[in-house]
């Protein structure tokens, strides 16, 4: 199976900073890689899809960018609603892992 | 709306089955894949495992091959995700989740929780 590493697990921020989470596949998976925000209790919700590609009715703050191994997913001016966990998924195998989360503390 | 309903919150024993189903409403039935995404307490995402509504083979997570079945009933417009042989270390939330016409999933269901406990 392809494995899927984020960074950092944890990360505190202020409302209004620009942040950046990483994901990193264990094999080139082209550009096969999704972002999802989850928030305690609920469902995950898509934000961005082949890598780069925004959800409807994402905000455009949410951005993400990357190819093959290195994914980045930007969120450019943080906001109260943003603080939450965040998981990348790739979709490149025949099976789909998820990245272990980033939680996104105030 | 496009939606997945899923059914309610279980309580089995170490050993014993459970069957989650998850109904979809709002869109095509057959058009699209459906995914099965667990959660265990405090832990992250854990795909399970991804069928064809329309038919075929589903595809498992090669931790799940033998010990979890998905199916659906397109007359009902539901998939299904069985679990045997329960442990401990299965309880978790289980959710359904569509997948979009990108290898995304773009919508889930609410999620059942199913505690597996002596």
């Amino acid at each position: 199976d392809i494995q899927m590493t984020q960074s950092p697990s944890s990360l505190s921020a202020s409302v209004g900073d620009r942040v950046t989470i990483t994901c990193r596949a264990s094999q080139s998976i082209s550009r096969y890689l999704n972002w999802y925000q989850q928030k305690p209790g609920k469902a995950p919700n898509l934000l961005i899809y082949a890598a780069s590609s925004l959800q409807s009715g994402v905000p455009s703050r949410f951005s993400g960018s990357g190819s093959g191994t290195d994914f980045i997913l930007t969120i450019s001016s943080l906001q109260p609603e943003d603080f939450a966990t965040y998981y990348c998924q790739q979709t490149d195998s025949p099976t789909f892992t998820f990245g272990q989360g980033t939680e996104l503390e105030i | 709306q496009v939606q997945l309903v899923q059914s309610g919150a279980e309580v089995k024993k170490p050993g014993a089955s459970v069957k989650v189903s998850c109904k979809a409403s709002g869109y095509t039935f057959t058009n699209n894949f459906m995914h099965w995404v667990r959660q265990a307490p405090g832990q992250g995402l854990e795909w399970m495992g991804i069928l064809n509504p329309s038919g075929g083979t589903p595809t498992y997570a090669q931790k799940f091959e033998g010990r979890v079945t998905m199916n659906s009933d397109t007359s009902k417009s539901t998939v299904y995700m069985e679990v045997s042989s329960l442990r401990s270390e299965d309880t978790a939330v289980y959710y359904c989740a569509k997948d979009s016409d990108h290898n995304a999933l773009d919508i889930w269901g609410q999620g059942t929780k199913v505690t597996v406990s002596a």
